[in-house]
């Protein structure tokens, strides 16, 4: 079965510093989405991403965050300077259609640690 | 927008046991309702989802999920449980506006 796959599975950061994290949706999906995960909170969404460009976007996902996708099969999250509070895991999905009809396939998660 | 609550922050089974993980959302129009699973060191993976019709829904590995709209619930249950069901269970809810809400997760330890 095609999954989602992240890397790298652990980044360390030096505070301030940018970071970028790296997903491949499944092939033929065109709808793909970042989420985050504090350690012992819920996941949280921060952005949806299709044609190019972003559909949806939560209030974590202020201006030190940005999403690409630079060639036909990654999908970046960039940080722009880390801050301690972004250390959390972060979870890459993507989905065939629209989220209400179909449902979001999710990667292994890359854990994002700041110093 | 919508919300999730999960009551369960962790529930502790031996083997056998059944289980029923509640789930209860708030949200007055239509919605779709998953339960993802995580398992230790492992992605999330959908385990069940409702998007219209039957109430009473079947997932993988024996799981079923049933939809109460009266009470915005969709609880998960298994009748019988193994120890390699010792994961993260997240309910999540997602309705029209496209945005996808999780519950805080509830743990389940099974004991051998």
């Amino acid at each position: 079965e095609p999954e989602v796959t992240q890397t790298p599975s652990h980044q360390v950061t030096q505070m301030g510093q940018e970071v970028i994290l790296r997903c491949v949706p499944i092939s033929n999906h065109l709808y793909f989405y970042w989420y985050r995960q504090i350690l012992g909170q819920k996941v949280e969404f921060l952005v949806s991403f299709y044609n190019n460009e972003i559909s949806e976007k939560s209030e974590i996902f202020d201006d030190q965050f940005s999403v690409e996708r630079p060639d036909g099969s990654n999908f970046t999250l960039k940080i722009r300077s880390t801050k301690l509070e972004d250390s959390a895991m972060y979870f890459c999905a993507s989905s065939w259609g629209q989220g209400a009809r179909q449902p979001q396939h999710f990667g292994d998660g890359t854990r994002l640690s700041i110093l | 927008a919508q919300s999730v609550s999960q009551h369960n922050h962790h529930v502790i089974l031996s083997e056998a046991a059944s289980l029923e993980l509640g789930c209860n959302y708030s949200y007055g129009g239509t919605v779709n309702l998953f339960w993802y699973v995580q398992y230790p060191g492992q992605h999330l993976q959908l385990l069940l989802k409702y998007f219209s019709g039957d109430p009473l829904v079947k997932g993988i590995k024996g799981f079923e999920a049933e939809f109460i709209k009266s009470k915005f619930s969709f609880n998960l249950r298994k009748p019988s449980v193994q120890w390699s069901d010792t994961a993260e269970y997240f309910c999540a809810v997602n309705a029209e506006n496209n945005d996808m809400r999780f519950g805080a997760g509830t743990r389940l330890t099974v004991k051998p």
